[in-house]
């Protein structure tokens, strides 16, 4: 079974830092661009950042771009995205998400975790 | 930064009923674009990528139409597990990817 399985969210301080990890399982890891992407609560969903295969394409959302830095052990089958300076604005449900097989002649997310919490507040 | 616009933001409909939601983008984006489904409390589901191809396991009453700017996402006849936030999705921006704001569609 092809699963994605998010860890490291909890509540921090405006300032502070925070490490999510995604573990992958099911699906050759190492074959697919992997993604973060948030919900804060009530809203709707917001792309946070990509990470190709062999890391060398990386993008990030203009929100999140200085603090926040994306990373993939294909070793490991796991993903991470380290939050530093994190902001209330940051408080939101992340998602790892898989995207499609590369044969498809296109680009979007087919398996999303089912996501962790990450709150911002003094 | 390419922005996904979404019509309507909210709707109301029956069962039965053809339901259509608009994405727009602010420039042309081929055909790299996608929807997704999602249901309270539960992570998005892909429906339609490639603005028209229909992901496995999807039921064939959804389906997708447009390119370039103009998008449309089509429920043929709406069931009642049907009723729940759809977004649209750019991925021709690659590494940088942008949803739209969602449209809710709700029991009338």
């Amino acid at each position: 079974e092809v699963q994605l399985v998010e860890s490291g969210g909890g509540l921090v301080q405006p300032g502070r830092s925070l490490r999510l990890s995604c573990a992958a399982s099911g699906f050759t890891f190492d074959d697919y661009a992997m993604h973060w992407v948030r919900q804060a609560p009530g809203k709707g969903l917001e792309w946070v950042s990509g990470i190709n295969w062999n890391s060398g394409g990386i993008g990030y959302a203009d929100s999140v771009k200085g603090r926040f830095t994306i990373s993939r052990d294909n070793a490991k089958n796991s993903l991470y995205l380290q939050m530093n300076s994190l902001r209330a604005e940051d408080t939101a449900l992340y998602y790892c998400v898989k995207d499609i097989p590369p044969n498809w002649n296109s680009r979007a997310f087919d398996i999303w975790g089912q996501g962790t919490m990450v709150s911002v507040s003094s | 930064d390419i922005q996904m616009t979404q019509s309507p933001s909210s709707l109301s409909a029956s069962v039965g009923d053809r339901v259509t939601i608009t994405c727009r983008a602010s420039q042309s984006i081929t055909s790299y674009l996608n929807w997704y489904q999602q249901k309270p409390g539960k992570a998005p589901k892909l429906l339609i990528y490639a603005a028209s191809s229909l992901q496995s396991g999807v039921p064939s009453r959804f389906s997708g139409s447009g390119s370039g700017t103009d998008f449309a996402l089509t429920i043929s006849s709406l069931q009642p597990e049907d009723f729940a936030t759809y977004y649209c999705q750019q991925s021709y921006s690659t590494p940088v990817y942008t949803f739209g704001q969602g449209t809710r569609v709700e029991i009338k």
